[in-house]
């Protein structure tokens, strides 16, 4: 009966690689997001998708591509990986402009 | 830029003690405001929702809005050691009817026996 997961929890790779994290939420929300939080646990958002459409594009190198294969879902593709990739990543969900909640974080590792 | 402020702390207070979080927006369009808890290693959990100038009021914990100030605050009763966290002021963006989120950087409390 989770509410927003994601996996995976931990994920380590090698500067260079292609990787993805996948985020599902059971709420019924129609907005996701994903959040980077970095070392010194800033949180920032990256994206957001309303009803599978991209609503919030940051400033974030284009190697980081969502994808809403539907309301439900919300995936992270990272190419070519490098070491300041490195931090934990969150996705949350939202019915539209209201309260947001957090999945628990996928902590990327990148050697 | 867009900008939400909190003292870094750490803010160490009694357990009992009332403790006191501090949060300032440059966004003046702003109207919803939130604050979440995050335990060392784990995801941020919402606790309190405020959108109107005053006080809210959840349990022990009171947030409160001044909005021609640009200050939003958490305060905690009875402040217990599973207080103990990071709390992280999240300030939604008055431009759009999305959710954008600007969060501040977090105020670490330490709550002590």
């Amino acid at each position: 009966d989770t509410a927003v997961s994601q996996t995976p929890k931990y994920l380590v790779t090698q500067m260079g690689n292609d990787k993805s994290i996948k985020c599902e939420q059971n709420l019924g929300h129609d907005t996701m997001y994903w959040y980077k939080q970095d070392s010194k646990k800033f949180l920032k958002i990256m994206f957001s998708y309303n009803n599978k459409e991209l609503i919030i594009n940051e400033t974030v190198p284009n190697r980081f591509s969502p994808k809403s294969p539907d309301k439900a879902h919300l995936n992270l593709h990272i190419n070519s990986l490098e070491l300041g990739d490195s931090a934990v990543y969150f996705c949350a969900s939202s019915l539209t402009q209201y309260e947001q909640y957090f999945g628990p974080g996928t902590r990327l590792t990148v050697t | 830029q867009k900008e939400v402020e909190q003292n870094s702390g750490p803010l160490s207070v009694p357990e009992g003690a009332i403790a006191s979080l501090n949060c300032t927006y440059s966004d003046r369009g702003s109207q919803s405001f939130f604050w979440y808890r995050q335990y060392s290693g784990k995801s941020p959990e919402l606790i309190m929702s405020i959108y109107s100038n005053g006080d809210q009021e959840d349990g022990r914990f009171t947030a409160q809005l001044n909005k021609a100030s640009q200050y939003v605050s958490l305060l905690i009763r009875d402040s217990q050691p599973s207080d103990s966290a990071t709390y992280l002021c999240a300030v939604k963006d008055g431009g759009t009817s999305y959710g954008k989120l600007t969060f501040g950087q977090g105020t670490i409390l330490t709550v002590h026996p």
